[in-house]
C-alpha cells in the first residue's frame, strides 16, 4: 500500500497570513497519463470531508482561489494564501493512483 | 439537490452483523463507482470498499475482506454494505462517497455510526 505522510500534524495560523501543508507519498503518484493522482480534502468539525483539490493542483468547484495545490511525484503542498477563520478543520491528502486508496494522517488547522 | 444519506448504523456485539445503506439522489448510481470510507471519531480516514458501475467488480480493504460485502441497487439508487463478524476495531463512522474517472470523492454523505462492543 502507498503510505501518505502529512506534516505538520497541527498548524496554528494567523488570519490573513499564508499557510502550507506538506504531503509525501511512499511511491510516485505520477501516472503514465502525466497527472499526479493526489487529492486534498478538508473536514470541518462535525462534518464529512469536502473535496478541495484534485489531481494535485485543480481546485474543486466552489473552492476559493486562496487555496492552491502543487507538487509532483512524491512531494505535494497545499497552500492557503491568506488564511481565514472559516479555514479551520482537518486537512487530509489522499492518493488515488493505486488501490487501496490511502489517506494521510491529517493536519489540524486552527486560528491563533 | 445532490444527496447521499447513510443509515443502518447502531450498536452491535462482537460477532454480530449490520447492513448499512446509502440512499442517493440528484445523480444516478449508474454513472459512478461507489465507495465506503470509515473514520474513528477524531482519527483519520480509511477506505473500506468499492463497487463498479454494474455492481460486478468489488474490492475491499484487507481488514474487512471476507467479512463485508458491498452491493448496489440501481433501481432504488441505493448502495449497501453488509457487515458480518463485526469486531471492536470496526467501530467507526461509515461514509459513502463516489468516483467517476479522475473525480474522486467529490461528495460525501453525513455518515452513520457503527459501534461494536460487548
Amino acid at each position: 500500500d502507498i503510505v501518505m505522510t502529512q506534516s505538520p500534524v497541527s498548524l496554528p495560523v494567523t488570519p490573513g497570513e499564508p499557510a502550507s501543508i506538506s504531503c509525501r507519498s511512499s511511491q510516485s503518484l505520477l501516472h503514465t497519463d502525466g497527472r499526479n493522482y493526489l487529492y486534498w480534502y478538508l473536514q470541518k468539525a462535525g462534518q464529512s470531508p469536502q473535496l478541495l483539490i484534485s489531481l494535485a493542483s485543480n481546485r474543486a468547484s466552489g473552492v476559493p482561489d486562496r487555496f492552491s495545490g502543487s507538487g509532483s511525484g512524491t512531494d505535494f503542498t497545499l497552500m492557503i494564501s491568506r488564511a481565514e477563520a472559516d479555514d479551520v478543520g482537518v486537512y487530509f491528502c489522499m492518493q488515488a493512483l493505486q488501490a487501496p486508496l490511502t489517506f494521510g494522517g491529517g493536519t489540524k488547522v486552527e486560528i491563533k | 439537490e445532490l444527496q447521499l444519506v447513510e443509515s443502518g448504523g447502531g450498536s452491535v456485539q462482537p460477532g454480530g452483523s449490520l447492513t448499512l445503506s446509502c440512499a442517493v439522489s440528484g445523480f444516478s448510481l449508474n454513472d459512478y463507482w461507489m465507495h465506503w470510507v470509515r473514520q474513528v471519531p477524531g482519527k483519520g480516514l480509511v477506505w473500506v470498499s468499492r463497487v463498479n458501475i454494474d455492481g460486478r467488480i468489488t474490492a475491499y480493504s484487507d481488514s474487512v475482506k471476507g467479512r463485508f460485502t458491498i452491493s448496489r441497487d440501481s433501481a432504488r439508487n441505493t448502495l449497501f454494505l453488509q457487515m458480518n463478524s463485526l469486531r471492536a476495531e470496526d467501530s467507526a463512522i461509515y461514509y459513502c462517497t463516489r468516483t467517476r474517472g479522475t473525480t474522486v470523492f467529490d461528495f460525501w454523505g453525513r455518515g452513520t455510526m457503527v459501534s461494536v462492543s460487548p
